[in-house]
Protein backbone atom coordinates (compact mmCIF):
# COMPACT_ATOMS: atom_id res chain seq x y z
CA UNK A 1 0.00 0.00 0.00
CA UNK A 2 1.63 3.16 -0.94
CA UNK A 3 1.45 6.13 1.62
CA UNK A 4 1.35 9.67 1.62
CA UNK A 5 3.45 10.66 -1.43
CA UNK A 6 4.86 14.42 -2.29
CA UNK A 7 6.98 15.59 -4.68
CA UNK A 8 9.09 17.12 -5.70
CA UNK A 9 11.34 15.83 -2.23
CA UNK A 10 13.65 19.20 -2.44
CA UNK A 11 13.05 22.37 -4.60
CA UNK A 12 14.79 25.32 -5.18
CA UNK A 13 13.81 28.73 -6.27
CA UNK A 14 14.99 32.06 -6.67
CA UNK A 15 13.14 34.73 -5.32
CA UNK A 16 9.86 35.78 -6.77
CA UNK A 17 9.56 32.60 -8.77
CA UNK A 18 6.65 30.59 -8.33
CA UNK A 19 6.86 27.38 -5.96
CA UNK A 20 4.17 24.12 -6.98
CA UNK A 21 3.94 21.17 -4.43
CA UNK A 22 2.05 18.19 -5.03
CA UNK A 23 0.45 15.28 -2.81
CA UNK A 24 -0.94 12.18 -3.91
CA UNK A 25 -2.85 10.93 -0.38
CA UNK A 26 -3.33 7.27 0.85
CA UNK A 27 -5.27 5.56 -1.94
CA UNK A 28 -8.98 6.05 -0.34
CA UNK A 29 -8.25 9.20 1.24
CA UNK A 30 -10.08 12.32 0.25
CA UNK A 31 -9.05 14.38 3.37
CA UNK A 32 -5.42 16.34 2.74
CA UNK A 33 -3.63 18.59 5.46
CA UNK A 34 -0.98 20.87 4.41
CA UNK A 35 1.57 21.76 7.46
CA UNK A 36 4.66 23.82 7.22
CA UNK A 37 7.90 23.31 9.35
CA UNK A 38 10.51 25.49 9.82
CA UNK A 39 13.49 25.22 10.66
CA UNK A 40 14.08 24.07 14.21
CA UNK A 41 10.34 24.19 14.88
CA UNK A 42 6.94 22.71 14.91
CA UNK A 43 4.74 22.08 12.18
CA UNK A 44 2.05 24.61 11.84
CA UNK A 45 -1.01 24.04 10.51
CA UNK A 46 -1.83 25.85 6.78
CA UNK A 47 -5.00 24.49 5.16
CA UNK A 48 -7.67 21.37 5.00
CA UNK A 49 -9.38 20.59 1.99
CA UNK A 50 -11.58 17.63 0.92
CA UNK A 51 -12.02 16.72 -3.06
CA UNK A 52 -12.98 20.92 -4.63
CA UNK A 53 -13.48 22.18 -1.31
CA UNK A 54 -11.12 24.24 0.77
CA UNK A 55 -11.96 23.38 4.70
CA UNK A 56 -9.86 25.26 6.69
CA UNK A 57 -7.42 27.80 5.57
CA UNK A 58 -6.79 29.47 8.70
CA UNK A 59 -3.31 29.17 8.64
CA UNK A 60 -2.75 30.60 5.59
CA UNK A 61 -1.10 33.37 4.51
CA UNK A 62 -3.36 35.96 2.53
CA UNK A 63 -1.26 36.64 -0.20
CA UNK A 64 0.51 34.50 -2.53
CA UNK A 65 -0.43 30.81 -0.94
CA UNK A 66 -2.73 28.81 -2.79
CA UNK A 67 -4.36 25.40 -2.41
CA UNK A 68 -6.69 23.50 -4.25
CA UNK A 69 -7.75 19.56 -4.42
CA UNK A 70 -9.12 18.63 -7.56
CA UNK A 71 -11.42 15.92 -8.17
CA UNK A 72 -9.12 14.16 -10.28
CA UNK A 73 -4.84 14.25 -9.44
CA UNK A 74 -3.19 15.56 -6.31
CA UNK A 75 -3.46 18.29 -4.30
CA UNK A 76 -1.34 21.08 -5.06
CA UNK A 77 0.31 24.01 -2.44
CA UNK A 78 1.13 26.85 -4.55
CA UNK A 79 3.36 29.79 -3.21
CA UNK A 80 3.56 32.97 -5.67
CA UNK A 81 6.86 35.13 -6.01
CA UNK A 82 8.55 33.02 -3.32
CA UNK A 83 10.48 34.88 -0.66
CA UNK A 84 13.46 33.44 1.34
CA UNK A 85 11.20 33.34 4.68
CA UNK A 86 9.02 30.98 2.57
CA UNK A 87 12.46 28.45 3.29
CA UNK A 88 10.67 25.59 4.85
CA UNK A 89 9.63 21.99 5.00
CA UNK A 90 5.80 21.62 3.78
CA UNK A 91 4.26 18.43 4.69
CA UNK A 92 1.16 17.02 3.34
CA UNK A 93 -1.11 14.28 5.20
CA UNK A 94 -4.17 12.85 4.49
CA UNK A 95 -7.21 10.95 6.41
CA UNK A 96 -9.92 8.64 5.10
CA UNK A 97 -12.50 10.41 6.48
CA UNK A 98 -14.48 13.45 8.32
CA UNK A 99 -16.62 11.82 10.49
CA UNK A 100 -15.29 11.58 14.45
CA UNK A 101 -11.41 12.21 14.30
CA UNK A 102 -9.23 10.25 12.04
CA UNK A 103 -5.71 9.55 12.44
CA UNK A 104 -3.51 11.40 9.90
CA UNK A 105 -0.97 9.84 7.77
CA UNK A 106 2.53 12.06 6.72
CA UNK A 107 4.40 12.53 3.72
CA UNK A 108 7.81 12.67 3.33
CA UNK A 109 7.70 16.55 2.98
CA UNK A 110 8.95 18.75 0.34
CA UNK A 111 11.69 21.02 1.30
CA UNK A 112 11.75 24.31 -0.49
CA UNK A 113 14.77 26.35 -0.34
CA UNK A 114 14.86 30.01 -1.69
CA UNK A 115 17.37 31.89 -2.76
CA UNK B 1 -5.92 29.54 20.95
CA UNK B 2 -5.64 26.19 21.25
CA UNK B 3 -1.57 26.28 22.62
CA UNK B 4 0.71 23.23 22.62
CA UNK B 5 4.08 23.58 24.82
CA UNK B 6 6.76 20.93 25.00
CA UNK B 7 9.71 20.84 27.49
CA UNK B 8 12.29 20.41 27.83
CA UNK B 9 13.65 22.19 24.24
CA UNK B 10 16.48 20.23 24.05
CA UNK B 11 17.44 17.31 26.00
CA UNK B 12 20.89 15.89 26.03
CA UNK B 13 21.10 11.88 27.87
CA UNK B 14 23.72 9.23 28.40
CA UNK B 15 22.79 5.77 27.30
CA UNK B 16 20.98 3.72 30.25
CA UNK B 17 19.45 6.86 31.74
CA UNK B 18 15.79 7.42 32.13
CA UNK B 19 14.08 10.89 31.48
CA UNK B 20 10.80 12.18 30.45
CA UNK B 21 9.47 14.71 28.18
CA UNK B 22 6.51 16.65 28.90
CA UNK B 23 3.49 17.97 26.02
CA UNK B 24 0.86 20.67 28.37
CA UNK B 25 -1.83 21.94 26.55
CA UNK B 26 -3.95 24.68 27.07
CA UNK B 27 -7.48 23.94 26.34
CA UNK B 28 -9.64 20.63 26.62
CA UNK B 29 -8.66 17.79 23.86
CA UNK B 30 -9.22 14.34 24.35
CA UNK B 31 -6.87 12.82 21.92
CA UNK B 32 -3.19 13.60 21.63
CA UNK B 33 -0.18 11.70 19.50
CA UNK B 34 3.38 11.52 19.76
CA UNK B 35 5.43 11.66 16.43
CA UNK B 36 9.34 11.01 16.40
CA UNK B 37 11.12 12.65 13.42
CA UNK B 38 14.16 12.33 12.34
CA UNK B 39 16.72 15.14 10.58
CA UNK B 40 15.41 15.62 7.19
CA UNK B 41 12.68 13.05 7.37
CA UNK B 42 8.82 13.06 8.17
CA UNK B 43 6.89 11.93 11.01
CA UNK B 44 6.44 8.90 12.04
CA UNK B 45 3.61 7.69 14.43
CA UNK B 46 4.51 6.53 17.77
CA UNK B 47 1.60 6.59 20.34
CA UNK B 48 -2.37 7.53 19.92
CA UNK B 49 -3.64 8.50 23.82
CA UNK B 50 -7.84 9.04 23.63
CA UNK B 51 -8.66 9.03 26.78
CA UNK B 52 -8.03 9.90 30.38
CA UNK B 53 -5.64 7.55 32.29
CA UNK B 54 -4.33 6.09 28.90
CA UNK B 55 -0.92 4.68 28.83
CA UNK B 56 0.71 3.37 25.92
CA UNK B 57 4.42 1.50 25.36
CA UNK B 58 6.57 0.20 23.14
CA UNK B 59 9.72 -0.96 23.97
CA UNK B 60 11.53 1.93 25.68
CA UNK B 61 8.88 4.65 25.28
CA UNK B 62 6.16 4.86 27.42
CA UNK B 63 3.22 7.67 27.10
CA UNK B 64 0.87 8.74 29.29
CA UNK B 65 -2.01 10.90 29.15
CA UNK B 66 -3.93 13.31 31.98
CA UNK B 67 -6.95 15.35 30.00
CA UNK B 68 -7.96 17.01 33.39
CA UNK B 69 -3.87 18.63 34.03
CA UNK B 70 -4.44 19.09 30.45
CA UNK B 71 -0.64 17.12 30.45
CA UNK B 72 1.11 14.10 28.30
CA UNK B 73 4.29 12.75 28.97
CA UNK B 74 6.73 10.84 27.22
CA UNK B 75 8.81 8.69 29.03
CA UNK B 76 11.99 7.23 28.03
CA UNK B 77 13.41 4.17 30.09
CA UNK B 78 17.31 3.37 29.90
CA UNK B 79 17.66 5.17 26.76
CA UNK B 80 19.78 4.03 23.77
CA UNK B 81 21.41 6.12 20.76
CA UNK B 82 18.90 5.13 18.12
CA UNK B 83 16.39 7.18 20.25
CA UNK B 84 18.12 10.20 19.48
CA UNK B 85 15.48 12.14 17.13
CA UNK B 86 13.11 15.35 17.58
CA UNK B 87 9.51 14.19 19.51
CA UNK B 88 6.66 15.93 18.62
CA UNK B 89 2.83 16.07 20.59
CA UNK B 90 -0.06 17.15 18.23
CA UNK B 91 -3.36 17.59 20.34
CA UNK B 92 -6.67 17.69 18.31
CA UNK B 93 -8.73 20.51 18.01
CA UNK B 94 -12.07 20.47 17.08
CA UNK B 95 -14.05 23.28 15.26
CA UNK B 96 -17.27 23.46 13.67
CA UNK B 97 -17.62 20.06 12.81
CA UNK B 98 -13.93 20.08 11.56
CA UNK B 99 -10.62 18.89 13.07
CA UNK B 100 -6.59 20.04 13.48
CA UNK B 101 -3.65 19.00 14.71
CA UNK B 102 -1.90 21.59 16.85
CA UNK B 103 1.69 20.56 17.51
CA UNK B 104 4.06 21.28 20.39
CA UNK B 105 7.16 23.37 20.09
CA UNK B 106 8.78 19.18 19.82
CA UNK B 107 11.84 18.14 21.45
CA UNK B 108 15.30 17.69 20.48
CA UNK B 109 16.47 14.49 22.18
CA UNK B 110 20.48 13.67 21.44
CA UNK B 111 21.35 10.48 23.78
CA UNK B 112 25.26 10.11 24.47
CA UNK B 113 27.09 6.86 24.12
Amino acid sequence: NAGVMQNPRHLVRRRGQEARLRCSPVKGHSHVYWYRQLPEEGLKFMVYLQKENIIDESGMPKERFSAEFPKEGPSILRIQQVVRGDSAAYFCASSPTTWGVNEQFFGPGTRLTVL
Amino acid sequence: ELKVEQNPLFLSMQEGKNYTIYCNYSTTSDRLYWYRQDPGKSLESLFVLLSNGAVKQEGRLMASLDTKARLSTLHITAAVHDLSATYFCAVVRTTSGTYKYIFGTGTRLKVLA
